[in-house]
C-alpha cells in the first residue's frame, strides 16, 4: 500500500538557520508526485513545492527546496534562512497513478517551531 | 491570483442535522477534491470530480454525498450528522501538477 512517513513529530530551529524536514514514501508505481504543504495554526493548507518522479532536478521555490532521492524513496523539505512565520505544521503528501493520479495521501506531519 | 473559495468558513450543527458545504475552484481548474481533517490528524481524501464527473472516491460515509455543477462549483452534503463528523473540511482544485487547497470549513457537531 502507498504510504508517506514523517518520523519527526516536532522540530525546533533558530531564526535564520536552515532546517530539513524528513519524508519517506512507499509506492510500487513508477509515476508519482510528491508535495509539501504548510498548515499554520489558522488552519489553511498552503502548497509549497512539488516534485514529479520523472523530474531530473530537485524542485526549488524561493526558500524551499526538495531533496529528492528516488532510490532511497525520500523527499525531504529544506527550508533555508528560517523565519518566525515558518512556525507551522508541515505535511508531505504523494499522488500516484494507482489511485487514478488524483487523490493525495498525507503523512502525519511535522510541527516546526522557529525561535528568535 | 484567485484561490479556492469555500463557504461557510465555520458551521455549527446539532446531531442528526444536515449540512451543505460549498466550494468554488480556481478558474479553469478541471478537478475538485474534498478532504476531511479531524483534530490532530492529517487530511483524508473523501471524493473528487473531473470535469463534473465523479473521478475517485475515498473513505466517504454513505451519509455524505457530493456533486459538481455546470459552473464547476462543488457541494458536499452531509446528513444525519454525528459528533465524529466534527472536522475541518477542505476543498482543493488542480489543473496539472499542483493541488491547491481552500481555507477550509470548520464543522462542529454538538
Amino acid at each position: 500500500a502507498q504510504k508517506i512517513t514523517q518520523t519527526q513529530p516536532g522540530m525546533f530551529v533558530q531564526e535564520k538557520e536552515a532546517v530539513t524536514l524528513d519524508c519517506t514514501y512507499d509506492t510500487s508505481d513508477q509515476s508519482y508526485g510528491l508535495f509539501w504543504y504548510k498548515q499554520p495554526s489558522s488552519g489553511e493548507m498552503i502548497f509549497l513545492i512539488y516534485q514529479g518522479s520523472y523530474d531530473e532536478q530537485n524542485a526549488t521555490e524561493g526558500r524551499y527546496s526538495l531533496n529528492f532521492q528516488k532510490a532511497r524513496k525520500s523527499a525531504n523539505l529544506v527550508i533555508s534562512a528560517s523565519q518566525l512565520g515558518d512556525s507551522a505544521m508541515y505535511f508531505c503528501a504523494m499522488r500516484h497513478r494507482n489511485t487514478g493520479f488524483q487523490k493525495l495521501v498525507f503523512g502525519t506531519g511535522t510541527r516546526l517551531l522557529v525561535s528568535p | 491570483a484567485a484561490g479556492v473559495i469555500q463557504s461557510p468558513r465555520h458551521l455549527i450543527k446539532e446531531k442528526r442535522e444536515t449540512a451543505t458545504l460549498k466550494c468554488y475552484p480556481i478558474p479553469r481548474h478541471d478537478t475538485v477534491y474534498w478532504y476531511q481533517q479531524g483534530p490532530g490528524q492529517d487530511p483524508q481524501f473523501l471524493i473528487s470530480f473531473y470535469e463534473k464527473m465523479q473521478s475517485d472516491k475515498g473513505s466517504i460515509p454513505d451519509r455524505f454525498s457530493a456533486q459538481q455543477f455546470s459552473d464547476y462549483h462543488s457541494e458536499l452534503n452531509m446528513s444525519s450528522l454525528e459528533l465524529g463528523d466534527s472536522a475541518l473540511y477542505f476543498c482543493a482544485s488542480s489543473l496539472g501538477r499542483g493541488q491547491y487547497f481552500g481555507p477550509g470549513t470548520r464543522l462542529t457537531v454538538l
